[in-house]
């Protein structure tokens, strides 16, 4: 299994391009969210969802857009880059009650 | 609101000695409390998981402790060892779909 699977690792943009942030899981977690995490700082909570077809927002949802229309998938979209989003992102899924799985994360730099 | 407070300050622990985390939250009724550690430049890996009619929980070297009169989680690393060196996150879940995290407490274990 590959569990969570983030792409890309790394990325630059430009203020004001978009782009999608892509996560994928292959243990059949109906629970996928999106953290963002800044340095010397835990994760915030960006969007999540509980299945496919229905999300809710986070902590710090300006700015993104997500989508589930698999289980096994669930992009964030960044609609126009800020300086502001330059951050680490993390994907992770879940299964009622237990432990969460996280991809190994984007690093993602607006200049 | 909902907080979760963890000690932001690094915690700088001789090799052999036993290190201490705390966990405090308001305004939750968390079901189970989850500790993670976080290796830089990686994501999150869970560690152990407490459920709120449970006092203590081990695993190996790691002890964790629940209150939810104190609302309060400690989680104890004993005989440390400078492998056990990195950020550790706590995430009280209540019930509903949303898993977020404190802010993580560093902890350095020097030879």
């Amino acid at each position: 299994n590959a569990g969570v699977t983030q792409t890309p690792k790394f990325q630059v943009l430009k203020t004001g391009q978009s782009m999608t942030l892509q996560c994928a899981q292959d243990m059949n977690h109906e629970y996928m969210s999106w953290y963002r995490q800044d340095p010397g700082m835990g994760l915030r909570l960006i969007h999540y969802s509980v299945g496919a077809g229905i999300t809710d927002q986070g902590e710090v949802p300006n700015g993104y857009n997500v989508s589930r229309s698999t289980t096994e998938d669930f992009p964030l979209r960044l609609l126009s880059a800020a300086p502001s989003q330059t951050s680490v992102y993390f994907c992770a899924s879940t299964s009622a009650a237990t432990e969460a799985f996280f991809g190994q994360g984007t690093r993602l730099t607006v200049v | 609101s909902q907080k979760i407070e963890q000690n932001s300050e690094a915690l700088n622990i001789q090799e052999g000695k036993t290190a201490t985390l705390t966990c405090n939250y308001t305004n939750y009724s968390p079901a189970y409390l989850q500790w993670y550690r976080q290796d830089p430049g990686r994501g999150p890996v869970f560690l152990l998981l407490i459920r709120e009619n449970e006092k203590e929980k081990r695993k190996e070297r790691l002890k964790v402790t629940f209150d939810t009169t104190l609302k309060q989680s400690l989680f104890h690393i004993t005989a440390s060892q400078p492998a056990d060196s990195a950020t550790y996150l706590c995430a009280p879940k209540a019930a509903g779909n949303k898993l977020t995290f404190g802010g993580g407490t560093r902890v350095l274990v020097k030879p």
